[in-house]
């Protein structure tokens, strides 16, 4: 079992939607949540990261923690193309400080 | 959060030679780290870099292949060693500071042994 899975997709929403992408995780002491973006050719940029169960809003963006299933989601609203990119989940596991990465998972947000 | 230059941004290099990649920081940093990301995969951490100490390397990783140096808590160095076509990919520096902060990324190196 994968540490952090993600569904790789392709995902595809129409632009104005709300695009959810999720990841689940297998080290159940693992303390830290990331989202990052990456845009083809460019390096991860941090969207959010989550520490405690429940939601966590940024503008159009919501991380919702769920440590007693093992999962972590990423909700974006009001969807635009410029959204389009990969989206990688990261986790701290118990006792270390370093970012374990899901395979992440490609959106495309259609006009 | 953490600004990080990392330098240079791509480079084609000869087999069997050695290329070093310079990463620095805007401000002090607990953590630094090396990736690896290959065309169309996700990231693979290859080592954590220490200030002061030894690298500490992840599972298929060895110092001879990959040495890091890390003098201070702004500045680390990977240097790819004896290259070969294997080698071609996106190296990138991470950093940040600790738990609780999230961790940033350098703009990346992209490597072609030829």
């Amino acid at each position: 079992q994968k540490e952090v899975e993600q569904n790789s997709g392709p995902l595809s929403v129409p632009e104005g939607a709300i695009a959810s992408l999720n990841c689940t995780y297998s080290d159940r002491g693992s303390q830290s949540f990331f989202w990052y973006r990456q845009y083809s050719g460019k390096s991860p940029e941090l969207i959010m990261f989550i520490y405690s169960n429940g939601d966590k809003e940024d503008g159009r963006f919501t991380a919702q923690l769920n440590k007693a299933s093992q999962y972590v989601s990423l909700l974006i609203r009001d969807s635009q193309p410029s959204d389009s990119a990969t989206y990688l989940c990261a986790v701290i596991p118990q006792g270390a400080q370093k970012l374990v990465f899901g395979q992440g998972t490609r959106l495309t947000i259609n006009p | 959060s953490a600004v990080i230059s990392q330098k240079p941004s791509r480079d084609i290099c000869q087999r069997g030679t050695s290329l070093t990649i310079q990463c620095q920081v805007d401000s002090q940093v607990t953590m630094m780290f090396w990736y690896r990301q290959q065309p169309g995969q996700s990231l693979t951490l290859i080592a954590t870099a220490n200030q002061g100490s030894e690298a500490t390397y992840e599972s298929g990783f060895v110092i001879d292949k990959f040495p890091i140096s890390r003098p201070n808590l702004t500045f680390s160095t990977l240097t790819v060693s004896n290259m070969s076509p294997e080698d071609s990919s996106i190296y990138l520096c991470s950093a940040g500071a600790g738990l609780g902060y999230g961790y940033t990324f350098g703009s990346g190196t992209r490597l072609t042994v030829v």
